[in-house]
């Protein structure tokens, strides 16, 4: 198993462009989400999903859209990226419910000029 | 929702001493409690984690205490070794419980 895999790995942007983060993971695992992480913030989540066609909005949603189409994927997309949204994005997932490990994607990291 | 709280954001330890991270939780519905350990430009991985029923879990050098009453656990690292220095993450459910919301992190140096 390949288990949770982000791309791009690194990615520049101009100050309102849109693009769209991809996240996958071939545990079909049912919840999957998104963080971000700033230097001295920690993980903050932004959005999480329990199933295709469920999703939900986290601790920091603004300025970000999702969808869950299947299991396996999960995007983050920034219709008009900001400076403030630099930062290196992890995706997640887990199996169940209660006191499942959740197991991370390898980060993209976004830098916005 | 859930709120957690984490601390010491640093901690500097000689090699073989012990290390001990704190972290509190405002939810007392909550029922999980994991740490991750992120090493520079990797990703979080899970070390340990400890459920509501337990008060007390421990794998090798590393433990976790859990008071419910006072929502509040903690990590407890033994004989730290230089390859312990990294960021260490608390976390506990949303309300949901279908995702986690983390601490702040703890930077722990470790100095042979």
């Amino acid at each position: 198993n390949a288990g949770v895999t982000q791309t791009p790995k690194f990615q520049v942007l101009k100050t309102g462009q849109s693009m769209t983060l991809q996240c996958a993971q071939d545990m079909n695992h049912e919840y999957m989400s998104w963080y971000r992480q700033d230097p001295g913030m920690g993980l903050r989540l932004i959005h999480y999903s329990v199933g295709a066609g469920i999703t939900d909005q986290g601790e920091v949603p603004n300025g970000y859209n999702v969808s869950r189409s299947t299991t396996e994927d999960f995007p983050l997309r920034l219709l008009s990226a900001a400076p403030s949204q630099t930062s290196v994005y992890f995706c997640a997932s887990k199996a169940g419910l209660a006191g499942e490990t959740q197991y991370f994607g390898p980060g993209t990291r976004l830098l916005v000029l | 929702g859930e709120n957690v709280e984490q601390h010491p954001s640093t901690l500097s330890v000689q090699e073989g001493d012990s290390a001990v991270i704190k972290c509190t939780y405002s939810d007392s519905a909550s029922n999980y409690f994991p740490w991750y350990k992120q090493e520079l430009g990797k990703r979080p991985q899970l070390i340990i984690d400890i459920r509501s029923n337990v008060g007390e879990k421990k794998d090798q050098r590393i433990a976790v205490t859990l008071n419910k009453t006072a929502k509040h656990f903690s990590l407890h690292i033994t004989e730290t070794q230089p390859e312990d220095s990294a960021v260490y993450f608390c976390a506990a459910p949303n309300q949901a419980g279908t995702a986690l919301i983390f601490g702040k992190g703890t930077t722990l140096s470790v100095s042979s």
